[in-house]
């Protein structure tokens, strides 16, 4: 496709479930984000990767998060032992070249942890 | 760290009102952004700045690098209905061997027909 795609656009997960939320990028794009975004609130970084590199995952809240672009395309971001303060939605954006300016989002994905 | 502030949290228009929302830091930023959200989906960008004092527009909307580097702001003229939304603010700067980008907690627009 033409746009950043995301799957599941919905995960429902009882606490202590391990999920994994799927981005596709723009075929092309160099740097790939992840922003964590709750209700009412603006994304917060979470972790930037620069083809396979990972260059920065200090916005990572905890241990139990871990993100992954093996071949510098797809990515995964994986959340071990769901907490409930894990609900929000997990936006992925992909940009042309190193950094987020201009950067295409996807749709998100929503996780509620029950 | 870098933080920033959006002004205001949320308005009510009347379609056909003009629109002016700000950003704001104590920090220096390279680049700002303004994105516009909409229910369910990503934020869209709407306009780039790249240099301070750039004032730069895109339709009816119309962006403002501010000259400290550390502003920003966002006007809409004559608001229409599907101008409803929320609007963010992001800062772009260098960080470490990359450019970072961080989002403002948005503005909420509602435009009344």
């Amino acid at each position: 496709g033409a746009g950043v795609s995301q799957s599941p656009r919905y995960k429902v997960a009882k606490r202590g479930q391990d999920v994994a939320l799927r981005c596709d990028p723009i075929s092309g794009h160099v740097s790939l984000f992840w922003y964590q975004q709750a209700l009412g609130q603006g994304p917060e970084f979470l972790t930037y990767f620069q083809n396979e590199a990972q260059l920065d995952k200090s916005g990572l809240p905890s241990d139990r998060f871990f993100a992954e672009r093996p071949e510098g395309s797809v990515s995964t971001l994986k959340i071990q032992r769901t907490q409930q303060e894990d609900s929000a939605v997990y936006l992925c954006a992909s940009s042309l070249e190193q950094g987020g300016a201009e950067a295409f989002f996807g749709q998100g994905t929503r996780l509620t942890v029950v | 760290g870098q933080q920033l502030n959006q002004s205001p949290q949320s308005m009510f228009i009347q379609e056909g009102e003009d629109v002016s929302m700000n950003c704001t830091s104590s920090s220096i930023f390279n680049t700002w952004l303004w994105y516009k959200q909409d229910p369910g989906e990503g934020p869209v960008l709407l306009i780039a700045l790249y240099k301070a004092g750039e004032l730069t527009s895109n339709g009816r909307l119309t962006a403002q690098f501010g000259i400290t580097r550390k502003d920003s702001f966002l006007n809409i003229s004559v608001s229409i209905p599907s101008d409803v939304g929320i609007y963010f603010c992001a800062g772009q700067y260098w960080k470490t061997s990359y450019d970072k980008v961080i989002f403002g907690p948005g503005t909420s627009l509602s435009v009344i027909p």
